[in-house]
């Protein structure tokens, strides 16, 4: 079956310090989400990305979707505190109405 | 507009007790999922509800188990409560659960089992 695995688990990074996190499919997706979870709180949808190759930016966030539509990153550069969580990619492995997220990748900045 | 709630949001109980969670999902959304999230298993799709009907849904035992309503409204139930159910039980909640659409999340109900 489809398997997504999303590193690393854990960084730990020193502010202004830039940071990446990877989702990595054996199969083809059909588009990925990425979403953000604080602590303490619930997961918050950043972004989606559905064609090949495709780069969107947030601010200091880049998000790119590979040619093959296997992989997914999501770059922050020069964190700031604000930015620590927990960020998930997550997908869609059939037509409809399931979404399943990947293990997620902790980000601790330090001030 | 209101967002997706949940009620309630701390539970406690004890091993073989049954537990019903509900989650109301944003006005005019027919989709709703639910998922269990753990320290060591992340975010786990239990099922999801689109018109009533239970449309996917995920590897969890039969002791999980969720109704929709009309009004799209949502709960879940776990009954024979064990120690390893005892996690945060996030509902989300999407126009009608097309794979381009994003998930809308409640703050969750965090549930202890005892």
């Amino acid at each position: 079956g489809q398997q997504v695995m999303q590193i690393p688990q854990y960084q730990h990074v020193q502010e202004g310090e830039d940071f990446t996190t990877y989702c990595n499919s054996s199969t083809t997706l059909s588009n990925i989400q990425w979403y953000k979870q604080r602590p303490g709180g619930h997961p918050v949808f950043l972004i989606q990305l559905v064609k090949s190759g495709e780069v969107k930016k947030q601010k200091r966030l880049t998000f790119q979707f590979g040619e093959a539509k296997k992989n997914s990153s999501l770059h922050i550069t020069a964190t700031q505190t604000t930015d620590v969580g927990t960020y998930f990619c997550a997908y869609p492995p059939g037509n409809t109405g399931k979404l399943i997220f990947g293990q997620g990748t902790t980000l601790q900045v330090k001030p | 507009k209101a967002g997706v709630t949940q009620t309630p949001r701390y539970l406690i109980k004890t091993r073989g007790q049954q537990v019903t969670l509900s989650c109301s999902p944003i006005s005019g959304h027919r989709s709703v999922s639910w998922y269990q999230q753990t320290p060591g298993q992340g975010l786990q799709f239990l099922f999801e509800y689109f018109s009533e009907t239970q449309r996917n849904k995920g590897n969890f035992p039969g002791r999980f188990s969720g109704r929709q309503f009309s009004n799209s409204r949502s709960e879940m139930n776990v009954s024979t409560l064990e120690l390893g159910d005892s996690a945060l039980y996030l509902c989300a909640s999407s126009l009608s659960g097309e794979t381009n659409e994003k998930l809308f999340f409640g703050s969750g109900t965090q549930l202890s089992v005892l």
